[in-house]
C-alpha cells in the first residue's frame, strides 16, 4: 500500500518569488515513480513532473524543480519565478513500478499574489 | 481527438437515479482509468482498464458502481441509484506504456 501525504493545504507567494510545497510518501515498492500535477479550474490534471526512483538526479522543468530525498519519503516542488497563471491545486502523486494506479495526496492550493 | 474528452462536463441528477459518465481516451491508448474527486479531496482510484485484459475494479466503492470500455476505447462509468455521497467530479485518464497519464476534464455529478 502507499500513502501520500501533501502538509500544506494552502500556500502563497508573491509574483517572481520562489515557493515549495511538500509532499511525503510512504511505500514498499524498491522502484516507483513520483509525480507532481497541477490542476486549474478547468478540472484537468497537468504533469508538472516526474521523477523516477531509481535516478538520484533531481528532475527539472523550466522554472519546475523537485528536491527528491528517497531515504527521507521526500518529493517538494520548488516553483522559481511565480507568475500569476501558477495559481492552482498541485497534487503529489506516486506509482508503483509493480502497479498502476496513481496514489494522489490530498493537494496544497497555490496563491499568487501581484 | 487530441486529448482525453469526457462527458457531460456536469450532471444534476436526483437521488435514486441512474447514470452513465463517458470517456473518450487519446486514440492508440491501451490503459484507461476513472478516479473520483471529492469536494477537497485528492483523487481516488476507481477502476482501470489494460487493452483486452480484465479490468481491475478494486477502487469501485461498492456494487453500485460499474463500468465497461467497448472495443478498446470509449469508456463508460455507471452509478446506479444514485446518493448524495456519490457527488464528486469524476475523472478520466489514458495512457500508454510509460507515456505518462493525459486526465480528460472531468465531469461534475451533484446528486440532489
Amino acid at each position: 500500500a502507499q500513502t501520500v501525504t501533501q502538509s500544506q493545504p494552502e500556500m502563497s507567494v508573491q509574483e517572481a518569488e520562489t515557493v515549495t510545497l511538500s509532499c511525503t510518501y510512504d511505500t514498499s515498492e524498491s522502484d516507483y515513480y513520483l509525480f507532481w500535477y497541477k490542476q486549474p479550474p478547468s478540472r484537468q490534471m497537468i504533469l508538472v513532473i516526474r521523477q523516477e526512483a531509481y535516478k538520484q538526479q533531481n528532475a527539472t522543468e523550466n522554472r519546475f524543480s523537485v528536491n527528491f530525498q528517497k531515504a527521507a519519503k521526500s518529493f517538494s516542488l520548488k516553483i522559481s519565478d511565480s507568475q500569476l497563471g501558477d495559481a492552482a491545486m498541485y497534487f503529489c502523486a506516486c506509482e508503483p513500478n509493480s502497479g498502476y494506479a496513481l496514489n494522489f495526496g490530498k493537494g496544497t492550493s497555490l496563491l499568487v499574489t501581484p | 481527438g487530441a486529448g482525453v474528452s469526457q462527458s457531460p462536463s456536469n450532471k444534476v441528477t436526483e437521488k435514486g437515479k441512474d447514470v452513465e459518465l463517458r470517456c473518450d481516451p487519446i486514440s492508440g491508448h491501451t490503459a484507461l482509468y476513472w478516479y473520483r474527486q471529492s469536494l477537497g479531496q485528492g483523487l481516488e482510484f476507481l477502476i482501470y482498464f489494460q487493452g483486452n485484459s480484465a479490468p481491475d475494479k478494486s477502487g469501485l466503492p461498492s456494487d453500485r458502481f460499474s463500468a465497461e470500455r467497448t472495443g478498446g476505447s470509449v469508456s463508460t462509468l455507471t452509478i446506479q441509484r444514485t446518493q448524495q455521497e456519490d457527488s464528486a467530479v469524476y475523472l478520466c485518464a489514458s495512457s500508454l506504456a510509460e507515456d505518462g497519464y493525459t486526465f480528460g476534464s472531468g465531469t461534475r455529478l451533484t446528486v440532489v
